[in-house]
């Protein structure tokens, strides 16, 4: 199965600060991952899709990059609907694979 | 809108067996493949189960592998997930996820609020 490892574990920024979030694969995934926003007691959100495209209804300030073996989720400027844990998600195979998590948390 | 709603979760003893359902509503459920996520206490979201539009492609998780199956009933609009030889490793809460209707693309584009499993004796 293909692994997938986000870093870091848990990020710690203030509202309006640039926050990044890498997800590597242990083998190529093409472009096929997707981040999600995932908040205590919510159904997961999708954000973005086929690595960089965003979500429907996703707010701008979410980015996402990469291919091969390495992504990133980026937020422009965080804002205080953004304090949650994010993931990547690899579909590249019918075994699809979450990352470990990422957990934004107010500085 | 689409909607999925989980139900099915309870409290069951290790070794025990359980069915979850998914009911789908707002979409043509038939023409959507679907995934089982869950969420385990302490862990994030780990994938278990994928089912193709007329169920002939399945995959597992290899935690789960042969212990759990999936299936669906396109004219009920429901996905379902049989757990048997259940250890606590398996609480948390289960999750359906919808694909995305794109061919080229496999992302999980609608979940539902998810169904609590707790296995405990």
């Amino acid at each position: 199965d293909i692994q997938m490892t986000q870093s870091p574990s848990t990020l710690s920024a203030s509202v309006g600060e640039r926050v990044t979030v890498t997800c590597r694969a242990s083998q190529s995934i093409r472009n096929f991952l997707a981040w999600y926003q995932h908040k205590p007691g919510k159904a997961p959100k999708l954000l973005i899709f086929k690595a960089s495209t965003l979500g429907s209804g996703v707010p701008s300030r979410f980015s996402g990059s990469g291919s091969g073996t390495e992504f990133t989720l980026t937020i422009s400027s965080l804002q205080p609907d953004d304090f949650a844990t994010y993931y990547c998600q690899q579909y590249n195979t019918y075994s699809r694979t979450f990352g470990q998590g990422t957990k934004v948390e107010i500085k | 809108e689409a909607q999925l709603v989980e139900s099915g979760g309870h409290l069951v003893q290790p070794g025990g067996s359980l069915r979850l359902s998914c009911e789908a509503s707002g979409f043509t459920f038939r023409s959507y493949e679907m995934n089982w996520v869950r969420q385990t206490p302490g862990k994030g979201l780990e994938w278990i189960s994928y089912i193709n539009t007329n169920s002939d492609l399945k995959s597992y998780a290899a935690s789960v592998k042969g212990r759990f199956t999936i299936s669906r009933d396109n004219a009920k609009n429901s996905l379902y997930l049989h757990l048997n030889s259940l250890t606590d490793d398996d609480s948390g809460i289960y999750y359906c996820a919808r694909e995305a209707l794109d061919s080229s693309d496999s992302s999980l584009d609608y979940w539902g609020q998810g169904t609590p499993v707790t296995v405990s004796s």
